[in-house]
């Protein structure tokens, strides 16, 4: 019964490739973050969607796209990869947005482009 | 634009001791506060957090203080135990609707040694 869920944990592709990654949340949650943890583990906000409508789009190249088929969900499709995508992407999730409350992480999915 | 100072970087202490870690943020306009642990390989995940009509705020071993004229907050960890050894991050947020976003600081790596 894990609150925030993503998959693949670990992914690995060639530069040029597309690839995705899915997030789900059973949390009962309006809001779900798209996170990009670098190698200097520094965190850093991508995208937030609230209840399926994109509010924050952090200035991310227009190779990600993130899609929020309903409230539960949210996954990121990232074309013509790059090295510099190479990160660990966090999704999270919190209650309702603008209430400022804890926010839910996943467990992360470590992608290697190599 | 928005920004989040977090110092030290690294912290190591010998168990029993205080743990100390200092953010300052520029956006004048942010009013959550929270801190989250990340172990090794693992998601992060929320301490404590402080709202800004508060300034201090206590659990158990850990205490969060904030200063807003200053724009300063802390987070204070007394007798500190190996496992609290993982990667401590500070965050401020405004807590709108439209800029529901976590700005974390660069990490504080802390070590405990027994």
């Amino acid at each position: 019964d894990t609150a925030v869920s993503q998959t693949p944990k670990y992914l690995v592709t060639q530069m040029g490739n597309d690839k995705s990654i899915k997030c789900e949340q059973n949390l009962g949650h309006d809001t779900m973050y798209w996170y990009k943890q670098d190698s200097k583990k520094f965190l850093k906000i991508m995208f937030s969607y609230n209840n399926k409508e994109l509010i924050i789009n952090e200035t991310v190249p227009n190779r990600f796209s993130p899609k929020s088929p309903d409230k539960a969900h949210l996954n990121l499709h990232i074309n013509s990869l790059e090295l510099g995508d190479s990160a660990v992407y966090f999704c999270a999730s919190s209650r309702k947005a603008g209430m400022n409350t804890e926010a839910f992480f996943g467990q992360g999915t470590r992608l290697t482009v190599v | 634009g928005e920004n989040v100072e977090q110092h030290p970087s690294t912290l190591s202490v010998q168990e029993g001791d205080s743990a100390v870690i200092k953010c300052t943020y520029s956006d004048s306009a942010s009013n959550y506060f929270p801190w989250y642990k990340q172990e090794l390989g693992k998601r992060p995940q929320l301490i404590i957090d402080i709202r800004s009509n508060v300034g201090e705020k206590k659990d158990q071993r850990i205490a969060v203080t904030l200063n807003k004229t200053a724009k300063h907050f802390s987070l204070h960890i007394t007798e500190t135990q190996p496992e609290d050894s993982a990667v401590y991050f500070c965050a401020a947020s405004r807590g709108t609707y439209n800029t529901d976003k976590l700005i974390f600081g660069t990490g504080t790596r802390l070590q405990v040694f027994p």
